[in-house]
Order: structure tokens, then C-alpha cells, then sequence
């Protein structure tokens, strides 16, 4: 089993339309939890982290941690063409390293 | 300021050959990450450089795969006797030092296409 259990989609939505994202994860030492949007051909870039439980709104995205059913969500309001790309969860624990553990990215296409 | 960048963009080489890719991190971002994306995968961690601490190369899948960094600089992932299953997309990325917040935003490059024939 993966550590990280994201749906790879694609995920196809109408313009305006509130899209939500979603991943599993099965260690429970994971403590941040961050979301990258990459479009296509390009590196990752971070939309929101959080830190433990709880909700972080920015704008139109709005970011969810349930650590105790292990359960991250990205919500995206009034979704734009724009929004259309791979939305990765990623993770890491409390230690030291800043390595990040990576779910398989959701493909999202937002169409006009 | 210039944001990560990695080169060469795209390389095409023969199984068995030696590959070498660069990565030139954002000035200042003492930290430097390795990631592997294969086709319709996530990013798999390959190794972290943090200043002048032993490197992080827990996620190097076999001894063929090595990476140097000098200083707080370039650096370079060497893949010796390529295989097939190594052609991925390799993604390189710095962040600013520590354990805090700060850290947790990794600059990505545009990664290098590797396809070995």
C-alpha cells in the first residue's frame, strides 16, 4: 500500500463548477500537508500547506486536514479554465528531513 | 529573480550509456531536492541536500544513481548504465533553509525529459 492514495482522475468539470480534490494518506507521523498545482510541462508549484488538522482558505481554495481518518481535501470554488492542471498532495513529517511524500496528482480540466 | 532551472530540458540516450543533469537552485536556498516523476505517477524523492549536512539520499533506487552538489550551488544527478525504466521526467528543487514554514515551499524547475532507448 502507498503511502499517499490520490485519485488520478481526470476530473472533468463545467467553468463555475466547485471541485473537490482528495487524498488518503496511511502514516500517521505526517504532520504538513501541502497542495502543488503543475501544468503541464512544468515543475510543481505550492498552492496552500497546513499544519495538523483543521481548515486554511485562500481565495477561491480552500484546504482541509481530517488526521484523524487520515483524509486531506482541496476545494475549489468558481473554478476557471485556468484551474485546469495535475493538483498534487504532498506530505511530510515531523523530523528533520524535508523530504516530501507525494500522491499521484489528479489531472482537473475546467472546461469553458 | 531567477527561479530554478535545470538543463538539459529534454535528453534521448541509449541504454547503457551515462547521463549526467544539472540543476542551478535559486540564490540562497541552502536546501536542494531530487524527485523522479514517471508517466502518470507522483513525485518520488531522490535525495536532499541540506548545506553542508550529510546529503538525505534515502530515496536513490539503486547504486547506478548518485548525486553531487557543490557548495550551496549547482548541482548534478548522475544515472550510470541507463535503463529503460529510468526514462522519467527528473525534477530538481530548492527551498530556504530550517524546519520551519519557509521550508515547506519547494521551488520547482522545469525538469529534464529523460528517454532512454
Amino acid at each position: 500500500q502507498k503511502e499517499v492514495e490520490q485519485d488520478p482522475g481526470p476530473l472533468s468539470v463545467p467553468e463555475g463548477a466547485i471541485v473537490s480534490l482528495n487524498c488518503t494518506y496511511s502514516n500517521s507521523a505526517f504532520q504538513y500537508f501541502m497542495w502543488y498545482r503543475q501544468y503541464s510541462r512544468k515543475g510543481p508549484e505550492l498552492l496552500m500547506y497546513t499544519y495538523s488538522s483543521g481548515n486554511k482558505e485562500d481565495g477561491r481554495f480552500t484546504a482541509q486536514v481530517d488526521k484523524s481518518s487520515k483524509y486531506i481535501s482541496l476545494f475549489i470554488r468558481d473554478s476557471q479554465p485556468s484551474d485546469s492542471a495535475t493538483y498534487l498532495c504532498a506530505m511530510k513529517g515531523g523530523g528533520a528531513t524535508n523530504k516530501l511524500i507525494f500522491g499521484t496528482g489528479t489531472l482537473l480540466a475546467v472546461q469553458p | 529573480g531567477a527561479g530554478v532551472s535545470q538543463s538539459p530540458s529534454n535528453k534521448v540516450t541509449e541504454k547503457g550509456k551515462d547521463v549526467e543533469l544539472r540543476c542551478d537552485p535559486i540564490s540562497g536556498h541552502t536546501a536542494l531536492y531530487w524527485y523522479r516523476q514517471r508517466l502518470g505517477q507522483g513525485l518520488e524523492f531522490l535525495i536532499y541536500f541540506q548545506g553542508n549536512s550529510a546529503p538525505d539520499k534515502s530515496g536513490l533506487p539503486s547504486d547506478r544513481f548518485s548525486a553531487e552538489r557543490t557548495g550551496e550551488s549547482v548541482s548534478t544527478l548522475t544515472i550510470q548504465r541507463t535503463q529503460q525504466e529510468d526514462s522519467a521526467v527528473y525534477l530538481c528543487a530548492s527551498s530556504l533553509p530550517g524546519a520551519g514554514a519557509s521550508s515547506y515551499e519547494q521551488y520547482f524547475g522545469p525538469g529534464t525529459r529523460l528517454t532512454v532507448t
